[in-house]
């Protein structure tokens, strides 16, 4: 069964910082993987997806990788800011398209 | 502007009563799914559906049922056989495999 977790499970940076969050998977067989932002009592956004024949993707000040064979992606944010405070989660889908699995998430607080 | 809306945004539900949870899309996507999530916890799947008159049982399924007469629409029942359901329900859609979209959830207590 697919089980995926978030390394740290928070994390407080001064703003300006350049910051990496983790995310692990046990199962390779991937189709892809999103990163989400969630805000307090909010649903989440989505802010990449990375499919399984790519490395990575770029949106702005982050970008995400993706190394399917070692089971791991990171969302790196550049530049960090006080409105990116929030958690991060990050979600694969096995390889029927069908069931997302989410981690666990990494709370972030950036402060001015 | 297209979207997924739930309803109500807060929820309380009383000894022995099913509630029902609303999701609504307008996306024209073909799936839909509910999640449950506790506090510091990652979502956990109750149910999904691929199409319409169709679904699937996901992790943690006992005490909630669902219908999906229409492709619109995906309504979650959590009945009285939930003995714990308070927590935060977040309902979601996507058109295959582009990114799931999300709804602003329903926050469920227990009176």
């Amino acid at each position: 069964k697919q089980e995926v977790t978030q390394i740290p499970a928070a994390l407080s940076v001064p703003e300006g910082e350049n910051l990496v969050l983790n995310c692990s998977f046990t199962d390779s067989a991937i189709y892809n993987l999103q990163w989400f932002r969630q805000d307090p009592g909010k649903g989440l956004t989505s802010l990449l997806l990375i499919q399984s024949s790519q490395r990575e993707q770029t949106s702005g000040r982050l970008n995400a990788s993706l190394d399917k064979s070692s089971g791991r992606s990171t969302l790196y944010i550049a530049a960090s800011q006080p409105g990116d405070s929030a958690t991060y989660l990050c979600a694969v889908l096995d390889n029927y398209g069908q069931n997302f699995v989410f981690g666990p998430g990494t709370r972030l607080s950036v402060l001015p | 502007d297209g979207g997924i809306t739930q309803s109500p945004k807060y929820l309380f539900r009383k000894e022995g009563q099913n509630v029902t949870l609303s999701c609504e899309q307008n996306l024209n996507h073909d799936a839909m799914y509910w999640y449950r999530q506790d506090p510091g916890q990652g979502l956990r799947l109750i149910y999904y559906s691929q199409i319409v008159n169709d679904f699937q049982k996901g992790d943690i399924a006992e005490g909630y049922s669902v219908s999906r007469e229409k492709k619109e629409s995906f309504p979650l029942t959590v009945t009285s056989a939930q003995k714990n359901p308070t927590a935060f329900y977040l309902c979601a859609s996507s058109g295959g495999v582009q990114p799931q979209h999300f709804g602003d959830g329903t926050r469920l207590s227990i009176l």
